[in-house]
């Protein structure tokens, strides 16, 4: 059975730095990892997908690596702002296709 | 706007009633997914459609839970007899068919039963 984990659950950082939240999956057979971002009471919003092929994915100030082998996941935001206050989800695809969430990264970036 | 849509939003009940929320997807996709998220979690799947086949469901969908996608277009989500412990954000995604096709998240209905 799948199993996600998210390192650390809550993170609170100065503004300007650079951070990095981590994902381990216990089933290195997955089809996708996804990192999401979620505002409080609110829906989520896709920020990376990588395919299980790829390595890594880049979006702005956001870069997202994947180790299938390893089991492992990294998202790496550069420069953090106050706006990146948010929880991160990431969750991974296998099997039915289905997503297996982990419980996420709370983030604040103190201004 | 051509995303994923939810109705209501925010659905304020009393323990005991029934209720529905609906689910539009993305039109050229025919794969559609319901989760459930509860406070500090993350999303947990609880039942997906190819179509308008049920291909799969969680055991979270209790005997209360029912969810249809008629002609495989939008999808409903009922709760019979709804208990407290439901309360919780109820989020819909559809996606294209294939091992790599992402799926694409609605805004997700909040409910609270009171």
């Amino acid at each position: 059975k799948q199993e996600v984990t998210q390192i650390p659950a809550a993170l609170s950082v100065p503004e300007g730095e650079n951070l990095v939240l981590n994902c381990s999956f216990t089933d290195s057979a997955i089809y996708n990892l996804q990192w999401f971002r979620q505002d409080p009471g609110k829906g989520l919003t896709s920020l990376l997908l990588i395919q299980s092929s790829q390595r890594e994915q880049t979006s702005g100030r956001l870069n997202a690596s994947l180790d299938k082998s390893s089991g492992r996941s990294t998202l790496y935001i550069a420069a953090s702002q106050p706006g990146d206050s948010a929880t991160y989800l990431c969750a991974v695809t296998s099997g039915t296709y289905k997503y297996i969430f982990g419980t996420g990264t709370r983030l604040k970036v103190l201004a | 706007d051509t995303g994923v849509s939810q109705d209501p939003r925010h659905k304020i009940t009393k323990r005991g009633q029934n209720v529905t929320f609906r689910c539009d997807p993305i039109s050229e996709h025919n794969r559609l997914y319901w989760y459930r998220q509860t406070l500090g979690q993350g999303p947990e799947f609880l039942t997906y459609f190819q179509n308008e086949a049920q291909l799969e469901k969680s055991r979270l969908l209790s005997d209360r839970f029912s969810a249809e996608r008629p002609k495989g277009s939008f999808s409903t989500l009922e709760i019979q007899r709804t208990e407290q412990g439901d309360s919780a954000m109820y989020l819909c995604a559809s996606s294209a068919s294939g091992r790599n096709y992402e799926q694409y998240f609605g805004p997700g209905t909040r409910l609270t039963v009171t």
